[in-house]
């Protein structure tokens, strides 16, 4: 039980456009739905919290409109990367909490050329 | 915020031999501890927590064990296998009952299992 799984698994994109992931809990429905990013070798860093219904709370350092989230049901968030920079790439995890517990998605990695 | 210590950042042990990373954190009201396993290039899976009203959890050959006062935590594993090969994440939050915080990870500790 607990699973939870992302899509794309990795993206290649231009610089400026857009890229959508989602994040689904597959056999469970999640009260929260978190957004992480991690660069390489380094730890996880909270984005953003998302709640189904609600408009999400960023982290300080993240800009809104560049980490569009929306978190349609509570089985289903997804993250767009507006105006997409060579920064942004990353490898952006979900997870999905049940009570206290968090459980992470596979990621997805995005390239932006 | 809370702030998460861990160490060693690498750390090579005899497979059968046991491991013991260790974490502090900074805000005494956290009391939700999780650890994570990560493999290289997946999203990391949650192998034991453990909260703040309990001072140690097992579950075969790991343990977790919490000391609030010094506001440290630690993870142990016994009779290490290759497989235990992996980078390992502690991490701390808050849960005020109606569901927990986003999570504040360590920076790791890569686990190096020598055959």
């Amino acid at each position: 039980g607990a699973v939870v799984s992302q899509h794309p698994s990795w993206v290649i994109c231009k610089s400026g456009t857009s890229v959508k992931i989602e994040c689904r809990s597959l056999d469970f429905q999640a009260t929260t739905m978190f957004w992480y990013r991690q660069f390489p070798k380094q730890s996880l860093m909270l984005m953003a919290t998302s709640n189904e219904g609600s408009k999400a709370t960023y982290e300080q350092g993240v800009e809104k409109d560049k980490f569009l989230i929306n978190h349609a049901s509570l089985t289903l968030s997804t993250l767009t990367v507006t105006s997409a920079h060579p920064e942004d790439s990353s490898f952006y995890i979900c997870s999905a909490s049940v009570l206290y517990e968090q459980y992470f998605g596979p990621g997805t990695r995005l390239t932006v050329t | 915020g809370e702030n998460v210590e861990q160490h060693p950042s690498t750390l090579s042990v005899q497979e059968g031999d046991s491991a013991v990373i260790k974490c502090t954190y900074s805000d005494s009201a956290s009391n939700y501890f999780p650890w994570y396993k990560q493999e290289l290039g997946k999203g990391p899976q949650l192998i034991i927590d453990i909260r703040s009203n309990v001072g140690e959890k097992k579950d075969q050959r790991i343990a977790v064990t919490l000391n609030k006062t010094a506001k440290h935590f630690s993870l142990h594993i016994t009779e290490t296998q290759p497989e235990d090969s992996a980078v390992y994440f502690c991490a701390a939050s808050y849960d005020s009952g109606g569901g927990a915080d986003g999570l504040t990870f360590g920076k790791g500790t890569h686990l190096i299992i020598q055959p």
